[in-house]
């Protein structure tokens, strides 16, 4: 157990719709990060959070976004969802910013039909 | 945008046998690091290799850096069957985040 938690564990929801995924990192780190997971397009780095601030931004679609809340946890917010967005999506935390150990949640699949 | 890339693509194996995986990427690291994941589970942090630095071991982990070669390769020893999972590496550049490759995926038969 990495001590990141994740909600909920599956989501089965239509197109169009929008979702919510919440992460809880392990206790006292600072640094939240959003990953995406599929067959065709592998592990892909979506957002990282620090302290409440945005703090990198990879591969995130605009229908999506984030926050780190002052309590540490954060939300990633899927809009409009396709077919295509169908997939796992993990949060990782870390201590501090700088991409070192990163300590992964048991993720959220997401099921878009 | 991938940055590492493993290989093989899968690997199968008898228990006690060493498994070796190679993974190779594109541009400068900070450094370089190993997770394992199984089946649909989150990543699990393996071993955490500094570009200044060639070999680290952990356990029956080994594993090596060639930053001339841009490379790098997780060696188990001694493997059993728990080890089945895919290993990823991931590297970082400069302080921005994990870039994570397409993965191993290992299968060790008892």
């Amino acid at each position: 157990d990495s001590g990141v938690t994740q909600t909920p564990k599956h989501l089965i929801t239509a197109t169009g719709q929008r979702v919510t995924l919440r992460c809880s990192p392990r206790s006292g780190d600072l640094s939240v990060y959003w990953y995406q997971q599929s067959l065709d397009q592998g592990l892909q780095f979506l957002i990282q959070y620090y302290n409440g601030e945005e703090r990198a931004k990879g591969n995130i679609l605009e229908r999506f976004s984030a926050q780190q809340f002052p309590d540490l946890h954060s939300e990633l917010n899927l809009s409009s969802l396709e077919l295509g967005d169908s997939a796992l999506y993990f949060c990782a935390s870390s201590p501090m910013a700088s991409a070192g150990e990163q300590y992964f949640g048991p993720g959220t699949r997401l099921t878009v039909t | 945008s991938q940055q590492g890339e493993e290989d093989p693509q899968a690997l199968s194996i008898q228990e006690g046998e060493n498994a070796t995986m190679n993974c190779s990427y594109k541009t400068s690291i900070n450094n370089l690091q190993w997770y394992r994941q199984n089946s649909g589970r989150g990543l699990v942090h393996l071993i955490l290799i500094r570009s200044n630095e060639r070999e680290k071991h952990s356990g029956r982990l080994r594993v090596t850096l060639d930053t001339s070669k841009k490379s790098s390769s997780l060696l188990i020893t001694a493997s059993r069957a728990a080890d089945t999972a895919s290993y990823f590496c991931a590297t970082v550049a400069g302080y921005s985040t994990l870039t994570f490759g397409k993965g191993t995926m290992l299968l060790v038969s008892p």
